[in-house]
């Protein structure tokens, strides 16, 4: 089946430095990928649509310059934080559908970790 | 906007007895896909079970089945015969035709006693 693998699975950091996290298809292309972000106890909140070659989608709210995407290949994302801050410390997910019919669902990743000191 | 509203925060559940969770959604769009998603306390994300707007039975999946009531807007997951196993965070999504993403309801907490 689809498989997406994300990493680190969980990273510390300090405040003002950056992280970056990477979000792979392994079995599949995915020209589309997707940035989640999820506080304790609360649902999944779509960051920004990450699109292989050309630049992301973000959702409103979410700052362009502070979470950076690229989708440089057909199998990898990356989302990095700049200048992290604590309240940046959250449960980052990815994910990627591995077929284009209705039914398909998004695979995601194991998710990551983030606290920043 | 599409809209996905799950009003259970927690449920409580019998092993080996029938549990219902609750989602209803908003959407203008005729086509639309329902998903429904396990989060163990490990964090991953699990696929249980999908229905498209146009399909005419309810789908199921071993002990997962979807009560589709399009008229009401309504998707609610039904898990048979619960297993401890099953304690996890249940999530009702969608996906418009017209959209590539999938938004996510805010989530109920599933916990089966033994």
């Amino acid at each position: 089946g689809a498989v997406v693998s994300q990493h680190p699975s969980r990273v510390i950091c300090k405040s003002g430095t950056s992280v970056k996290i990477e979000c792979r298809s392994l079995d599949f292309q995915a020209t589309t990928m997707f940035w989640y972000r999820q506080f304790p106890k609360q649902s999944l909140m779509l960051m920004a649509t990450s699109n292989e070659g050309s630049k992301a989608t973000y959702e409103q709210g979410v700052e362009k310059d502070k979470f950076l995407i690229n989708h440089a290949s057909l199998t990898l994302s990356t989302l990095t934080v700049t200048s992290a801050h604590p309240e940046d410390s959250s449960f980052y997910i990815c994910s990627a559908r591995s077929g284009v019919g209705q039914n398909s669902p998004l695979h995601f990743g194991n998710g990551t970790r983030l606290t920043v000191t | 906007a599409q809209k996905i509203t799950q009003t259970q925060p927690g449920m409580f559940v019998q092993e080996k007895e029938a549990v219902t969770l609750d989602c209803t959604y908003d959407t203008s769009d005729q086509s639309y896909g329902l998903f429904w998603y396990k989060q163990p306390s490990s964090g991953e994300m699990i696929f249980l079970i999908y229905q498209g707007s146009y399909d005419e039975q309810n789908a199921t999946e071993g002990r997962y089945s979807l009560n589709f009531q399009k008229a009401r807007k309504s998707a609610n997951l039904v898990i048979s015969a619960s297993q401890l196993g099953d304690s996890a965070m249940y999530f009702c999504a969608m996906r418009e035709a017209n959209n590539n993403d999938m938004r996510f309801g805010a989530g109920t907490r599933l916990t089966v006693k033994p």
